[in-house]
């Protein structure tokens, strides 16, 4: 089982920030949080990762709370080419194994 | 330029017959992935492989084989023992060292049956 949880869908209008939450209440000390966005029939792209400091690069921010147990993904100026399924996962240390729920479905609305 | 590269990208199968799916990559990684996914849902783990000649069952094994003959390669075989072939099908790789690498992927294979 997924060990995050996601809104099935949001929406966004152009231009703003979009803010994407995940839960992963049960996450363990030494485990990061990745997220990925896959547009329709393509193959899933890397936005960024986490353990416990927030996180920014050219894509995107990761906000991950103090306890660890929610983050949120921040697209700070979003465009229509935003819209996609957006993944929050928790990777299984032991083998390297990320734990894939069914994501959140982000509409960028011009 | 350096990627993943999964051929080819419509496959159709018969009833009985096993299809190979190609991955190659060319980012020098250790680590590659195979991964199932259907409609509206996440994808899940089939086979994983750290080192050349060497990989491991994920949660959904049964029908599928894979090889590991070379660092850039791992061919995916979906077997007749595999009912319910249809699905997308990615292809990951990523590097080891540090664990806390992403995996990353290539455009994916999506089987069909005839």
């Amino acid at each position: 089982d997924a060990k995050t949880t996601q809104p099935t869908s949001m929406d966004c209008a152009e231009g703003r920030a979009a803010n994407l939450p995940c839960n992963h209440s049960t996450i363990s000390g030494n485990e990061y949080v990745y997220w990925y966005r896959q547009i329709h029939s393509q193959g899933p792209q890397y936005i960024i990762h986490g353990l416990k400091n927030n996180e920014t690069n050219e894509m995107a921010s990761l906000i991950i709370t103090e306890d660890r147990k929610s983050s949120t993904l921040i697209l700070p100026h979003a465009t229509l080419r935003d819209t996609a399924v957006y993944y929050c996962i928790v990777r299984v240390d032991s083998n390297y194994q990320l734990i894939w729920g069914a994501g959140t479905k982000l509409i960028i609305k011009p | 330029d350096g990627g993943i590269t999964q051929s080819p990208k419509y496959l159709f199968r018969k009833e009985g017959q096993n299809v190979t799916l190609s991955c190659e990559q060319n980012l020098n990684h250790d680590a590659m992935y195979w991964y199932r996914q259907d409609p509206g849902q996440g994808l899940r783990l089939i086979y994983y492989s750290q080192i050349v000649n060497d990989f491991q069952k994920g949660d959904i094994a049964e029908g599928y084989s894979v090889s590991r003959e070379k660092k850039e390669s791992f061919p995916l075989t979906v077997t007749s023992a595999q009912k319910n072939p249809t699905a997308f099908y990615l292809c990951a790789s990523s590097i080891l060292t540090p664990s806390n690498q992403p995996q990353h992927f290539g455009d994916g294979t999506r089987l069909s049956i005839l």
